[in-house]
């Protein structure tokens, strides 16, 4: 069973903050929280990912909470493309597979 | 940098029949995994390869096999296929054994089972 819990939709105003919230109240110390996305039936596409610190990329940025047990994934100026499932995954070092949960089905919304 | 290829990208087979599948994954990765994605399970992972040797396995029957060549490439077979083995099939390669390595996915395969 994955460790992430999302909300199952959101809906986003183009042009606006996107937050997509994920929770991991299970996580261990070595486990790092890992952010895809999948636009319609393409393969996913790795977005970002942390351990303990806030992590921003060209795409989007991390917030982790200081306990760890939640994190939240910001895209800054949300497009229409950008409509798409987001999967919150927690996996570890030990060569241990990917958990998919179901995700969150963000609209980003003219 | 190509990214993970994957061949074909559709196909359609009928129950009893056989298929196999094909990735490639980035240059100079070793490690590939592959999932299964239905609308009724979501995605779900069938076996990680690394080596040439199988490091992982997900919960699925024997009937899903698969094997890693010297130069990385992967393929995945499916035997005796049943309706409910009709998904997109994806591949992931990374550079080392999956897990915390960020994984890399292909544009999947869609078998239909007739």
């Amino acid at each position: 069973d994955a460790k992430t819990t999302q909300p199952p939709s959101m809906d986003c105003a183009e042009g606006r903050a996107a937050n997509l919230p994920c929770n991991h109240s299970t996580i261990s110390g070595n486990e790092y929280v890992y952010w895809y996305r999948q636009i319609h039936s393409q393969g996913p596409q790795y977005i970002i990912h942390g351990l303990k610190n806030n992590e921003t990329n060209e795409m989007a940025s991390l917030i982790i909470t200081e306990d760890r047990k939640s994190s939240t994934l910001i895209l800054p100026h949300a497009t229409l493309r950008d409509t798409a499932v987001y999967y919150c995954i927690v996996t570890d070092n030990y060569g241990q597979n990917f958990v998919f949960g179901p995700g969150t089905r963000l609209s980003v919304l003219p | 940098k190509a990214g993970v290829t994957q061949t074909p990208r559709y196909l359609i087979k009928t129950r009893g029949q056989q298929v196999t599948l094909s990735c490639s994954p980035i240059s100079g990765h070793r490690s590939v995994s592959w999932y299964q994605q239905t609308p009724g399970q979501g995605l779900q992972f069938l076996f990680e390869y690394f080596s040439e040797t199988q490091r992982n396995k997900g919960n699925f029957p024997g009937r899903f096999s698969g094997r890693q060549f010297s130069n990385s490439r992967s393929e995945m077979n499916v035997s005796t296929l049943e309706l409910g083995d009709s998904a997109l099939y994806l591949c992931a390669s990374s550079l080392d054994l999956a897990g915390a390595q960020t994984q890399y996915f292909g544009p999947g395969t869609r078998l239909l089972v007739l």
